[in-house]
């Protein structure tokens, strides 16, 4: 299995600022997922962050709004910028099983509020 | 569209009995199921994955694939209010994929002491 690190857990954020929440696996990983949640809807996956490579964003989520960065095998960032009470969430980073890849494990989510 | 439904419910059980959880995927070649339990507030935890040759037992759990149908279940004995939560269905759709998945919108459960 995987520990992961997810942070911060929570946040209220005004209209028009941005936040970053940070991901830490105790193992390394080549994929991280990057996943949103809206108020009673299912996971959205959002992008997925490679080490030394550009993310790859699914349709309807562009690298301006939510840049991420991946510095290394075991640690990645996604920032919420410009936000919007749209934006209101929770998000979720996720990695495969690092020994068989059979499975996605989670985070712990941060939820965000945007007033 | 590759798809995977649920009924949202609520799904009341009373305690101690059975709670029969579906869920429905569109791409017949799917390789990979998987059941994911969410308590509110939250981030999904994994209970059970099984592949396309066959069911999984894992104490009170159960998952079963009927392939013909393109359906699959989680069955939940001896129901317990710690079992309430929301029950996401997974479907990979790709052989060697098991990450790329298909998200159901979820069924909520409730476990009625």
């Amino acid at each position: 299995s995987a520990v992961i690190s997810q942070k911060p857990s929570r946040d209220i954020c005004q209209r028009g600022t941005s936040l970053t929440i940070q991901c830490q696996v105790d193992s390394q990983v080549t994929m991280m997922f990057w996943y949103r949640q809206q108020p009673g809807q299912s996971l959205t996956l959002i992008a997925t962050a490679n080490q030394g490579s550009e993310a790859t964003y699914e349709s309807g989520f562009v690298i301006d709004k939510f840049p991420i960065s991946r510095p290394n095998l075991t640690f990645s960032t996604l920032t919420v910028s410009n936000m919007s009470p749209e934006d209101s969430s929770i998000y979720l980073c996720s990695v495969p099983d690092p020994s068989t890849n059979e499975k996605l494990f989670f985070g712990s989510g941060t939820q965000l509020s945007v007033l | 569209q590759k798809e995977v439904e649920q009924n949202s419910g609520p799904l009341s059980v009373p305690e101690g009995a059975i709670a029969s959880l579906n869920c429905t995927y569109s791409d017949r070649g799917s390789q990979s199921f998987f059941w994911y339990r969410q308590y509110s507030g939250k981030s999904p935890e994994l209970i059970m994955f099984i592949y396309s040759n066959g069911d999984k037992e894992d104490g009170r759990f159960t998952a079963q694939l009927n392939k013909a149908s393109q359906y699959v279940s989680l069955l939940i004995r001896d129901s317990q209010p710690s079992d309430s939560a929301t029950y996401l269905c997974a479907v990979a759709p790709f052989m060697d994929s098991n990450y790329q998945l298909i998200w159901g919108a979820g069924t909520k459960l409730i476990i009625k002491p």
